[in-house]
């Protein structure tokens, strides 16, 4: 167990639809870092906050959008979702600083139809 | 940008064959390299890291790596490896300064009993 945890573990949703993922960070860790992973894209850096406020943003669409809370747990919202959305959301966390791994949560599986 | 390669998609070996993995990265200041393994249906586990030093790195499972620096290279290697080292394996950059994680595409290994 990694200390990441990620809910909901599966999701499925339509087309055009809104959701929330939600991740709560190890105890300890200010940094919370969202990754997309699909079959053709492998892993793909979202956006990262640490201790509240956006730090870096990967490729991150427009419909999507991200935030960090005072208890540091974060939220990835994805709205007007499309078929090539479906994909496997990971949160991870890490202290701070560039020499902490990463550790990451299960991961939240999305399914548009 | 940082760019990952991870050259081989997928490796099937036999139980107690040897292991090596490519990983090649594109930018040549100062990284930390990781390591990631994910197990079929698993959050993504760190196996080994390099910050500096020692370019030999020893990770968990009997997992090693060598960082080449003149290559750009950071390949993973196995003396002997399990049927339960079939996961699919990540190599992951960091540029010192920078809190991101750039990842590989990664390399689906099959051990074969």
């Amino acid at each position: 167990d990694s200390g990441v945890t990620q809910t909901p573990k599966h999701l499925i949703t339509a087309t055009g639809q809104r959701v929330t993922l939600r991740c709560s960070p190890r105890s300890g860790d200010l940094s919370v870092y969202w990754y997309q992973q699909s079959l053709d894209q492998g892993l793909q850096f979202l956006i990262q906050y640490y201790n509240g406020e956006e730090r870096a943003k990967g490729n991150i669409l427009e419909r999507f959008s991200a935030q960090q809370f005072p208890d540091l747990h974060s939220e990835l919202n994805l709205s007007s979702l499309e078929l090539g959305d479906s994909a496997l959301y990971f949160c991870a966390s890490s202290p701070t600083g560039d020499r902490s791994p990463l550790h990451f949560g299960n991961g939240t599986r999305l399914t548009v139809t | 940008a940082q760019s990952v390669s991870q050259h081989n998609h997928h490796v099937i070996l036999s139980e107690a064959a040897s292991l090596e993995l490519g990983c090649n990265y594109s930018y040549g200041g100062t990284v930390n390299l990781f390591w990631y393994v994910q197990y079929p249906g698993q959050h993504l586990q760190l196996l080994l890291k390099y910050f500096s030093g020692d370019p030999l790195v020893k990770g968990i499972k009997g997992f090693e790596a060598e960082f080449i620096k003149s290559k750009f290279s950071f390949n993973l290697r196995k003396p002997s490896v399990q049927w339960s080292d079939t996961a699919e394996y990540f190599c992951a950059v960091r540029d010192f300064g920078n809190e991101k994680l750039t990842f590989g595409t990664g390399t689906r290994l099959t051990i074969i009993p």
